[in-house]
């Protein structure tokens, strides 16, 4: 069964430093989203995106995040520049198409903590 | 704002008892309802999904909901639970119209099965 999945499963950086988190979205999927959770908080939505441009996104991601899809197969997450705050889950999810009652398939997550 | 309450952060049953999940939502209308599951280590999985209609829906691995309208609900029940239920139960919002949506999560329910 297709499946989104995500690299690295847990990345550890230092404060001030880029990350880029990537995810293979399922195959003839269009929509890519980026979700987040920080321990024992609500899952959040961050960003979601579309004909390679962004869609919408949240006030949570500023000026420090951006999402790419550079290749047929990749959608990437990149943080410029870390800060402690950003230690959180990151889901990615792609869906196949534009009809309200689509599902989002998930990803298992990337674990990042900023020390 | 759409905002997703689960008021029970940790849910505790024996193995064979019957479960309900709580999940509450706030929306100016009849928002799309999901509930997710994430065992450790994987994604999060669709259980199941209410769009209109009958407002009792069947989902997967034995899960059913029931959307109450008067009381902004959406609970997740099971007659009679498996010790590989054992998982973070998600409720979640979606708006109800075109497009790429975003999710709104509650904050999750963990869900311990004694044996």
């Amino acid at each position: 069964e297709p499946e989104v999945t995500q690299t690295p499963s847990h990345q550890v950086t230092q404060m001030g430093q880029e990350v880029i988190l990537r995810c293979v979205p399922i195959s003839n999927h269009l929509y890519f989203y980026w979700y987040r959770q920080i321990l024992g908080q609500k899952v959040e939505f961050l960003v979601s995106f579309y004909n390679n441009e962004i869609s919408e996104k949240s006030e949570i991601f500023d000026d420090q995040f951006s999402v790419e899809r550079p290749d047929g197969s990749n959608f990437t997450l990149k943080i410029r520049s870390t800060k402690l705050e950003d230690s959180a889950m990151y889901f990615c999810a792609s869906m196949e198409r534009n009809r309200v009652k689509d599902e989002q398939f998930f990803g298992p997550g990337t674990r990042l903590t900023v020390l | 704002a759409q905002s997703v309450t689960q008021p029970d952060i940790h849910i505790t049953v024996s193995e064979g008892a019957s479960l309900e999940l709580r999940c509450n939502y706030s929306y100016g209308a009849t928002p799309y309802l999901f509930w997710y599951v994430q065992s450790p280590g994987q994604g999060l999985q669709l259980l199941l999904k209410y769009f209109s209609g009958d407002t009792l829906v069947q989902g997967i691995k034995g899960f059913e909901a029931e959307f109450k309208r008067s009381q902004s609900s959406f609970n997740l029940r099971k007659p009679s639970v498996h010790w590989s239920d054992a998982a973070e139960y998600f409720c979640a919002v979606g708006r109800p119209i075109q497009g790429a949506q975003k999710l709104v999560f509650g904050q999750g329910t963990r869900l311990t099965i004694n044996p």
